[in-house]
């Protein structure tokens, strides 16, 4: 079984559409949840982290279960540059480096 | 602004030759930098962790003889890709930790796509 899993998609969605990106990590002493997002060809970027009590950026909102280990992601509103790879990350264990699991992403493309 | 500089960005070269691939942390010192792969349509593979001054931590599957990492200061970590074949084709992405920002857990480079013919 994967560390991180998360929905294979690929979606693709309207502009203005939601839409909802599930993951789920193994280990249930993780620390630390982040979404990431990745554009074609570049570095990962820091889109949100993820707090047990969820939390919302703008048109972004990530809530975790650590229950049920399960993250998500909602994007309200979509827009055409929210077309991107969005990874799901984990902090497995606490310390000072702080080493983070990548799952192996979501692709979205946001049609016009 | 970039806090992590990778260079180069992109490389292609011959079968055998060896590259390298350097990441420095611009404003910040980091102890602790790490390498990654990503082969298209996959997740970001943890290759190594790379640490000032001590000699860098593999993951498994990983050839360290393969894969040479110097940290020699605070704020450079270089990989070396030795004798380079197609099979190590890949954007290798390196990244660092900032203790004083608690809110980035790494800061990533901007990658180096490695094309070997």
């Amino acid at each position: 079984r994967k560390e991180v899993e998360q929905d294979p998609g690929p979606f693709n969605v309207p502009e203005g559409a939601t839409v909802a990106f599930n993951c789920t990590y193994s280990n249930s002493a993780s620390q630390s949840f982040f979404w990431y997002r990745q554009d074609c060809r570049k570095e990962p970027k820091l889109l949100m982290s993820v707090y047990s009590s969820g939390n919302e950026d703008g048109r972004f909102t990530a809530q975790l279960n650590r229950a049920s280990q399960y993250i998500s992601l909602l994007i309200r509103d979509s827009k055409l540059s929210d077309s991107a790879t969005y990874l799901c990350v984990v902090n497995p264990t606490a310390g000072s480096a702080r080493q983070l699991t990548f799952g192996s992403g979501t692709q979205l493309t946001v049609l016009p | 602004g970039a806090v992590v500089s990778q260079h180069p960005s992109r490389v292609i070269c011959k079968s055998g030759t060896s590259v390298k691939i350097e990441c420095r942390s611009l404003d910040f010192q980091a102890t602790t930098m790490f390498w990654y792969r990503q082969f298209p349509k996959q997740s970001l593979m943890l290759m190594a962790t790379s640490n000032e001054g001590s000699k860098a931590t593999y993951e498994q599957g990983v050839e360290k003889d393969k894969f040479l990492i110097n940290h020699a200061s605070l704020t450079l970590s270089t990989l070396t890709v030795t004798s380079a074949h197609p099979e190590d084709s890949s954007f290798y992405i390196c990244s660092a930790s900032n203790r004083s920002d608690s809110n980035q857990p790494q800061h990533f480079g901007d990658g180096t796509r490695l094309s070997i013919l």
